[in-house]
């Protein structure tokens, strides 16, 4: 069983739609949480960073981690073509600053006009 | 603003041969990662540096060595080239001074092995 579990969709949604991104892990060791964004034959861009649970909001993004059932999600508001990519979920439990990641395997999002 | 530069972009090599790619972090930043991401595959860590001291390692096979140099920049060498090592190289650079700071990624290299 992979550390990192998600859902490798595709997901489609019609534009202007909430969408609603899961990760669930095994790793309680786990403290630093990311969402990238990749587009097909691109490098993954960060999106969203949170540290240990609770709630962060970035424009028509949001991310949460709950610590305690081991889950995070990623919400994007008033969704958009143009967000159409893969959304991987990634962590680490560093504290040293050596950022090992661990990643999903991404959901695949389709955002139609 | 400045990314990770990766190079080649696009790369084709015979099987057993030899590669080498590039990359450059943003600027002050020390540590740099390598990644592996096959077709259709989440990104698999193999090995980062920090202040051209390896840091941690993870799946990267033997035939595979890397290194950073002064300037903060790294490469990967991949000797005997197989087939399955044919996937996205991804290199990534962060700031170790604030730990849990994030890793942003380059474009990555395009590794075909024929």
């Amino acid at each position: 069983q992979k550390e990192v579990e998600q859902d490798p969709g595709p997901l489609s949604v019609p534009e202007g739609a909430i969408v609603s991104l899961n990760c669930t892990y095994s790793n309680s060791a786990f403290q630093y949480f990311m969402w990238y964004r990749q587009y097909s034959r691109k490098g993954p861009e960060l999106l969203m960073y949170t540290y240990s649970s609770g709630n962060k909001e970035d424009g028509r993004f949001t991310a949460q981690v709950d610590k305690s059932s081991k889950y995070i999600s990623l919400f994007i508001r008033d969704s958009q073509p143009s967000d159409s990519a893969t959304y991987l979920c990634a962590m680490s439990a560093s504290s040293t600053g050596f950022q090992k990641l661990v990643f999903g395997t991404g959901t695949r999002l389709l955002v139609s006009p | 603003a400045a990314g990770v530069i990766q190079s080649p972009r696009h790369l084709i090599k015979e099987k057993r041969e030899t590669a080498t790619l590039k990359c450059y972090p943003i600027p002050r930043h020390d540590t740099v990662y390598w990644y592996q991401q096959g077709p259709g595959q989440d990104p698999q860590f193999l090995i980062s540096f920090y202040e051209k001291m390896q840091s941690d390692k993870g799946s990267i096979p033997d035939r595979f060595s890397a290194q950073q140099f002064s300037d903060y920049h790294s490469e990967l060498n991949m000797s005997s080239l197989e087939l399955g090592d044919s996937a996205l190289y991804f290199c990534a650079s962060s700031l170790r001074q604030f730990s849990g700071n994030t890793i942003y990624f380059g474009e990555g290299s395009w590794l075909t092995v024929v």
